[in-house]
């Protein structure tokens, strides 16, 4: 059974670039869209982006500008990067697997556990 | 703005049924996926495409869709489904996933 894990800094100050990884086990990273979604204390879900493991990405519009995903496939791992950060970018911080993205049906499963993140200086 | 709709809150009494709905374009080409959210914890899975509840999801939850709304259904709501439920497809252009605003279900 698959299973994702984010780990990272909990505090980042305003303008800095705020970076965490997810560690997957139990399956194979090979084959499967791996997204960074994010919720607002008390708002909802933003999808923020993904990568596949033939290192495609593809971005939030609203977020493109300052967020980088890459994977080391190597370490059955995944990271986000989100520059210039803002109070406005205080979320917990989820990754998940997306299934079959480019077909009619796709859905996130498994999902993480989710880190917070709190930028402030 | 989200580009998928919910209601913001719907409450159904304990054993009876509630359907959660959501709206938006998108949902005229592509399924809904849609997810649990419990206090403090993460999404889980509890319905997508045309017609699969993941292993382990009870059969009281069942999805359905019609135009550009699909819908999630309770049938039979018990007090641990008291939960956040969010949708999820596409936007406009069908090239970036979305959520929905959100659902609080409430069980009386």
């Amino acid at each position: 059974q698959v299973q994702l894990q984010e780990s990272g800094p909990g505090l980042v100050k305003p303008s800095e670039t705020l970076s965490l990884t997810c560690s997957i086990s139990g399956g194979s990273i090979r084959g499967y869209f791996w997204s960074w979604i994010r919720q607002p204390p008390g708002k909802g879900l933003e999808w923020i982006g993904y990568i596949s493991n033939g290192d495609s990405t593809n971005y939030n519009p609203s977020l493109k500008s300052r967020v980088t995903i890459s994977v080391d496939t190597s370490k059955s791992q995944f990271s986000l990067k989100l520059s210039s950060v803002t109070a406005a970018d205080t979320a917990v911080y989820f990754c998940a697997r997306c299934h079959d993205f480019w077909s009619t049906s796709s859905w996130f499963d498994p999902w993480g556990q989710g880190t917070l993140v709190i930028v402030s200086s | 703005s989200s580009e998928l709709t919910q209601d913001p809150a719907v409450s159904v009494a304990l054993g009876q049924t509630v359907r959660i709905t959501c709206q938006g374009d998108s949902l005229r080409s592509y399924y809904a996926s849609w997810y649990q959210q419990k206090s403090g914890q993460a999404p889980v899975l509890v319905f997508y495409g045309e017609n699969t509840r993941p292993s382990g999801i009870p059969d009281r939850f069942s999805g359905s869709s019609s135009g550009d709304t699909a819908s999630l259904t309770i049938t039979g709501a018990q007090a641990e489904d008291e939960a956040d439920y969010y949708c999820n497809s596409r936007d406009r252009s069908g090239k970036h996933p979305v959520f929905g605003t959100g659902t609080k279900v409430s069980v009386l």
